[in-house]
């Protein structure tokens, strides 16, 4: 079986331009969740999406948005990108909202380079 | 809000050798416990879970204990082989198993 497939596998983009990052969760999985690994550092949770509803938000502007379409995969869009927007983004996907037993599975992310 | 404490730096070691990397948490009430793998080039892979206090969780050769007392969730492995050279993450949920707080990770290198 397929795991969580991302794309692209790296991306270079300058300041100020707009990316989308797409995920393809595991076949039967209903809920997306993205975070962002800045080199050396933990991955931080940016959004959850269950049913292509926003269910959580991490700490992150505005210029952060995601949405889940009826096939469950997913796309989280960068606007207006900074330096500091250099990391790898991770997409993880498990069958529901989040019981002791849902385990995440995550793909091997999206290396963005902001130039 | 609830967080992951892990021990700074890089562990070096030889083959064959033990491993310990420590993990403190944060929180309110007594969460799940994880410890995630990183390998090269790959995405990150649940190495092992402890869902209450006192539980240990055991997957290929690691082990860790879930201890309130301590607020602690060290991973463990008796001999270490080239093969576990990785980024290794203790990580707790926050509102649920999909919105996960991360450490900072700790890099191993096993030399042979």
């Amino acid at each position: 079986d397929a795991g969580v497939t991302q794309s692209p596998t790296h991306l270079i983009k300058t300041r100020g331009q707009q990316v989308t990052l797409r995920c393809s969760p595991i076949s039967g999985h209903k809920s997306v969740s993205w975070y962002q690994q800045v080199l050396g550092q933990g991955p931080q949770f940016i959004f959850q999406y269950y049913e292509k509803e926003e269910r959580g938000r991490g700490n992150f502007p505005d210029r952060f948005s995601a949405r889940q379409f009826p096939n469950y995969s997913s796309e989280l869009n960068v606007n207006a990108l900074l330096l500091g927007d250099s990391a790898l983004y991770l997409c993880a996907s498990s069958l529901a909202t989040g019981t002791l037993s849902d385990e995440q599975f995550f793909g091997p992310g999206t290396r963005l380079t902001v130039l | 809000g609830d967080s992951v404490t892990q021990m700074e730096g890089p562990v070096t070691l030889s083959e064959e050798a033990f491993l310990t990397i420590n993990c403190t948490y944060t929180a309110t009430g007594y969460p799940s416990l994880f410890w995630y793998v990183q390998y090269p080039g790959e995405g990150l892979q649940l190495l092992l879970k402890a869902t209450k206090a006192d539980d240990k969780g055991s997957n290929k050769g690691f082990e860790a204990t879930y201890r309130k007392e301590t607020t602690s969730f060290h991973l463990e492995k008796g001999s270490v082989q080239v093969s576990d050279s990785a980024v290794y993450f203790c990580a707790l949920p926050r509102h649920g198993n999909n919105r996960l707080a991360f450490g900072k990770g700790n890099q191993v290198v096993v030399i042979p």
